[in-house]
């Protein structure tokens, strides 16, 4: 079983639309997660830290729940811009540090 | 504001040779990493690396790979043998003392082996 999975879309939604992404994840112990973005050919920049209590960074709102071991992400009034892949993180620290990466969600932001 | 830099950008071998992959983490960074990602797959996990050794690695990171930190700045990747499909871009990332779950990936380094 996966650490990690997402729905790998794509999505494509016109300009000021809200979309949502899923993901879950296997491992009851992980114990942080995230949402990076990845744009094509390039490395992953962090998005923003997902906690229980959910967080927001202007458009873009992010929703853990334990209990169910899922992840979410809102991104409201999308712009050109936003369009990237958009990968879900799991992280573990046992012995070492581990990042679990899901396969990534690809958004296209249409005019 | 403080970047992780990988070299070389893009790295072409021949299958059976051995390519060091290199990487200067955040200068005052403890953690450190090695992803892999074939294209059009995910990010693949292969090591972590703290206090001089390695921390955690993954079922990918056999007796093929090793890294090392060979003086205070640098972090390397050595693939030893290489195959064709151990051809993808390969991502260095470090992380702080404060918040050793945020971690700042490199550009990257794409292997291409031939």
């Amino acid at each position: 079983r996966k650490e990690v999975e997402q729905d790998p879309g794509p999505f494509n939604v016109p300009e000021g639309a809200t979309v949502a992404f899923n993901c879950t994840y296997s491992n009851s112990a992980s114990q942080s997660f995230f949402w990076y973005r990845q744009d094509c050919r390039k490395e992953p920049k962090l998005l923003m830290s997902v906690y229980s209590s959910g967080n927001e960074d202007g458009r873009f709102t992010a929703q853990l729940n334990r209990a169910s071991q899922y992840i979410s992400l809102l991104i409201r009034d999308s712009k050109l811009s936003d369009s990237a892949t958009y990968l879900c993180v799991a992280y573990k620290s046992n012995t070492g540090n581990q990042f679990y990466f899901g396969t990534g969600t690809s958004l296209t932001v249409i005019p | 504001e403080p970047e992780v830099t990988q070299t070389p950008s893009h790295q072409v071998t021949q299958m059976g040779q051995e390519v060091i992959l290199r990487c200067v983490p955040i200068s005052n960074h403890l953690y450190f990493y090695w992803y892999r990602q074939i294209l059009g797959q995910k990010v693949e996990f292969l090591v972590s690396f703290y206090n001089n050794e390695i921390s955690e690695k993954s079922e990918i990171f056999d007796d093929q790979f090793s890294v090392e930190r060979p003086d205070g700045s640098n972090f390397t990747l050595k693939i030893r043998s290489t195959k064709l499909e151990d051809s993808a871009m390969y991502f260095c990332a470090s992380g702080g003392v404060l918040a050793k779950n945020i971690q700042y990936f490199g550009a990257g380094t794409r292997l291409s082996v031939l």
